[in-house]
């Protein structure tokens, strides 16, 4: 069974660090997502790619976060300086085409300190 | 824009109790409706969809119908098992484009033995 793979599975660092959180998309879709969910604002969309192109980080506070496809087999999210603020479970997702499901990863619980 | 409201929880209910979740959205086209469950340290999973006003998404004894009239996508089950507690999300993609989608904020589900 195809899946999603996340690592780190958990984070504890520092304020001021730089967190680094990986996606392995599954073979063939061409769309990945970065979402981001706290118990206070759910689950929120940070940033999406399709065909390895960025196609929307409105969600992404654009100071401290990045995200970037370097290839079809890898996503990154980086978060520099980190702050305490940015402690929550980021998920990746892929999507094989428009309209079908999404695929999640197991998430990255991140808790910064 | 796009918004999904589902009614809070958590929503607690014994073994082989009736369960509806109910969900309204505000789209302004004509969108996909998904329920996805997050299972406790996991990432989110499609439970059904349905893709067009009057359809019937199925699936595990859940299921939800998609109406346009009330702009609702409750979810149901006859009769719940303690392996059903979880975290249920009800979410739209407006389609079109593969703008992700737009999740509510969650219903955690408990269901005592």
């Amino acid at each position: 069974d195809a899946r999603v793979t996340q690592t780190p599975r958990h984070k504890v660092t520092e304020m001021g660090q730089e967190v680094t959180m990986r996606c392995q998309p599954i073979l063939g879709h061409n769309t990945v997502f970065w979402y981001r969910q706290t118990m206070m604002q759910g689950l929120e969309l940070l940033a999406y790619f399709r065909n390895r192109a960025p196609l929307d980080d409105s969600g992404m506070p654009k100071d401290r976060f990045s995200a970037e496809m370097p290839d079809a087999t890898l996503a990154t999210l980086k978060i520099q300086p980190s702050e305490p603020r940015d402690s929550a479970v980021y998920f990746c997702a892929t999507q094989a085409k428009n309209n079908s499901p999404l695929h999640f990863g197991n998430g990255t619980r991140l808790t910064v300190t | 824009g796009n918004s999904v409201t589902q009614m809070e929880g958590p929503v607690t209910l014994s073994e082989e109790a009736f369960l509806t979740i109910n969900c309204t959205y505000t789209a302004t086209g004509y969108p996909s409706l998904f329920w996805y469950v997050q299972y406790p340290g996991e990432g989110l999973q499609l439970l059904l969809k349905a893709t067009k006003a009057d359809d019937k998404g199925s699936n595990k004894g859940f299921e939800a119908t998609y109406r346009k009239e009330t702009t609702s996508f409750h979810l149901e089950k006859g009769s719940v098992q303690v392996s059903d507690s979880a975290v249920y999300f009800c979410a739209l993609n407006e389609g079109g484009g593969a703008d992700g989608l737009t999740f509510g904020k969650g219903t955690h589900l408990i269901i005592q033995p």
